[in-house]
């Protein structure tokens, strides 16, 4: 299926960095959503964005919702060992019923002591 | 913790078997999906539940065979599997179908076919 662009494909930092990652597709969407995996576990939900140009945080981590509807942007400041882990974006395009998820190809991303 | 639950935890099953996996919430999600997934890439989408009964069928063969009891239970059957069937097995609830609520996802069941 239908998988979107998603970058880095892994980002190896060091502890306290800043983080940056993107998705883009050549279709609009209007839900985006963010979550991280981590080994031996299913994605878990960071952030949901629900409307162009939406900017949201949870905690140090924040998403924005590109205007164009077919980009998205997550940022984790100040890093930490937790951060760890497999991030996804999914984007959906809710219409009628049963929409489904448009997954990321996913960034690793891997913490330097 | 999530508030999805997925049961075994992991599975080993030679291709002759039949087992069955399953996937329980108690969030009053309307909507539960199945999904695939290999090492290193993003879950594939196999079926969806709206309201217990059916709406996608993304073209899985027929020895997976999903059910959905009643609004708090999906399970997944498993019979003559092959190799290639190998991954990890999610499941996830949304509160609406219709609706853009998000999906929240179990751990996953770990399936090794021998």
């Amino acid at each position: 299926g239908q998988q979107l662009n998603q970058s880095p494909q892994s980002m190896f930092i060091q502890e306290g960095e800043d983080v940056s990652m993107n998705c883009t597709s050549s279709s609009i969407f209007n839900t985006w959503l963010w979550y991280k995996q981590e080994p031996g576990e299913g994605p878990v939900l960071l952030i949901a964005l629900y409307k162009a140009g939406e900017l949201t945080s949870n905690g140090r981590l924040t998403a924005q919702f590109g205007i164009t509807r077919k980009d998205s942007f997550l940022n984790i400041s100040a890093s930490i060992p937790s951060d760890v882990g497999i991030y996804f974006c999914a984007g959906q395009r809710v219409n009628f019923g049963n929409e489904k998820l448009t997954f990321g190809t996913g960034t690793r991303l891997t913490i330097i002591p | 913790d999530t508030e999805v639950t997925q049961t075994p935890k992991h599975l080993v099953m030679g291709m002759t078997n039949k087992k069955s996996l399953k996937c329980e919430q108690h969030m009053g999600h309307r909507a539960m999906y199945w999904y695939k997934q290999k090492a290193k890439k993003p879950p594939e989408l196999m079926f969806v539940y709206s309201y217990e009964k059916l709406s996608i069928n993304e073209s899985v063969p027929s020895r997976f065979s999903p059910e959905c009891p009643n609004s708090s239970l999906l399970n997944l059957h498993l019979h003559a599997l092959q190799p290639e069937d190998s991954a990890l097995y999610l499941c996830a609830s949304s509160l609406n179908p219709a609706g853009p609520q998000p999906q929240h996802f179990g751990d996953g069941t770990r399936l090794s076919i021998l």
